[in-house]
């Protein structure tokens, strides 16, 4: 499985967009990278999945260099209600892989 | 769509008692769902994957036989704490894949206190 290294923390203010950054050095060929978010006592929530290049859905862009070793989720425009911890995932989706959690990184958005 | 759903949401239990968590994925079919528990402040943990119609695939040091789960429909898997303890006290979260699909949904979790 890879294993996944985010910032722990990371502080914004709210209208700002936000960078997290996740390395994840040992991606295999086969898998996906996938953001989710999560707010204290519920369950994660997605946010984004992508394989390569460049993904933009209606809430997050998520960047992946060509190397794969990284990947960057954006948040445009960050509010106070952003505030949570956001988790990337790496795993063979479609092997029904199974994935691990690293330690997230919780963003606090202030106002 | 891909709405995941936890039941119950939380439950009190007395130390020694069974607990039932059903996971239900109410608008999409999985094959597989995960089960995972998060302490405070912690992360998620996997503790299991659930395949319909097959036995479960544990991660290590996660007891089988205190952790029983099952698959029986591909909408539904449960996890039954057996012969609970304190310590198994925490947040338990399931998550399906949508089949043909292979992102994780998860449910929103489930509270469990045991004293």
């Amino acid at each position: 499985l890879a294993k996944t290294t985010q910032p722990i923390s990371m502080d914004s203010y709210e209208g700002q967009e936000v960078n997290i950054t996740c390395s994840h050095n040992n991606i295999a060929t086969n898998d996906y990278i996938t953001w989710y978010q999560q707010f204290p006592s519920q369950g994660p929530r997605f946010i984004i999945q992508g394989y390569k290049t460049k993904v933009t859905n209606e809430v997050a862009s998520l960047f992946i260099p060509a190397d794969r070793k990284s990947s960057t989720l954006s948040l445009p425009r960050v509010s106070l209600s952003d505030t949570a911890v956001y988790y990337c995932l790496v795993g063979d989706i479609f092997n029904a892989g199974k994935s691990t959690f690293g330690d997230g990184t919780t963003l606090t958005v202030k106002p | 769509g891909a709405v995941v759903s936890q039941h119950p949401s939380w439950v009190i239990c007395k130390s020694g008692t069974s607990v039932k968590i059903e996971c239900r994925s109410l608008d999409f079919q999985a094959t597989t769902m995960f089960w995972y528990r998060q302490f405070p402040k912690q992360s998620l943990m996997l503790m299991a994957t659930s395949n319909e119609g097959s036995k479960a695939t544990y991660e290590q040091g996660v007891e089988k036989d205190k952790f029983l789960i099952n698959h029986a429909s591909l909408t539904l898997s449960t996890l039954t704490v057996t012969s609970a303890h304190p310590e198994d006290s925490s947040f338990y979260i399931c998550s399906a894949i949508r089949d043909r699909e292979g992102t994780q949904y998860f449910g929103p979790g489930t509270r469990l206190l045991v004293l």
